[in-house]
């Protein structure tokens, strides 16, 4: 199971941590990915990271501004997320890597609204 | 990087067989059988449905099936159910600058 928490009304600028408890796999085993759908549009692949943290990718629109993160003792996934913009207005879901390039289980998401 | 293309819609009435296209470069689905599709229902969360072009996941109906031609990765739903009423996403690994995920901009799939 995986639940997302942190999302909300953010100004644009501001920043904003979004967590994930992972729960009934063996959390550390697993590359994990955040992805997001902006309202009424399909899925962007945000970023992903292995394991044990040492590997980690963004989509070039979030570079510099997002960072991703885990904890593997508390089976936890997180996004922090700085100099939010409009176009970051998104639901947020982070799901595990089945180890074949694709998510084979995705939390419910959380919602992130940037606006002034 | 570039979302892969795939169509608006697609319809079909129940118990007929429609396909979904998903076109991209060399550079993604040309380049790796890195390739899944998901559906989506309104309010959910993805589900995987297919990954590594072909391959389907435990509990999956093998009435989805999945190929791919050169630059183009396609879905196949045999045996359409109400039920299949969704929408559908390709995905493909892709090497630009950094290793990447690009999805497709996801197909409404209307069972008449």
């Amino acid at each position: 199971q995986l639940v997302e928490s942190g999302g909300g009304l953010v100004q644009p600028g501001g920043s904003l941590k979004l967590s994930c408890a992972a729960s009934g796999f063996s959390f550390s085993n697993f590359w994990m990915t955040w992805a997001r759908q902006a309202p009424g549009q399909g899925l962007e692949w945000v970023a992903n990271i292995n394991g044990d943290g040492s590997k980690i990718f963004y989509v070039d629109a979030v570079k510099g501004r997002f960072t991703i993160s885990r904890d593997n003792a508390k089976s936890s996934l997180y996004l922090q997320m700085s100099s939010l913009r409009a176009e970051d207005t998104a639901v947020y879901y982070c799901a595990r890597d089945n180890g074949h390039f694709s998510a084979d289980f995705w939390g419910q998401g959380t919602r992130v609204t940037v606006s002034s | 990087q570039s979302a892969l293309t795939q169509p608006a819609s697609v319809s079909g009435s129940p118990g007929q067989s429609i396909t979904i296209s998903c076109t991209g470069t060399s550079s993604d689905v040309g380049g790796y059988n890195h390739v899944a599709w998901y559906q989506q229902h309104p309010g959910k969360a993805p589900k995987l449905m297919i990954y590594e072009v072909s391959d389907r996941p435990s509990g999956v109906s093998n009435r989805f099936s999945g190929s791919k031609s050169g630059n183009t990765a396609s879905l196949i739903i045999s045996g359409l159910q109400v039920e299949d009423e969704a929408d559908y996403y390709c995905s493909s690994y892709a090497t630009i600058t950094t290793p990447a995920f690009v999805f497709g901009a996801g197909t409404k799939v209307t069972v008449l």
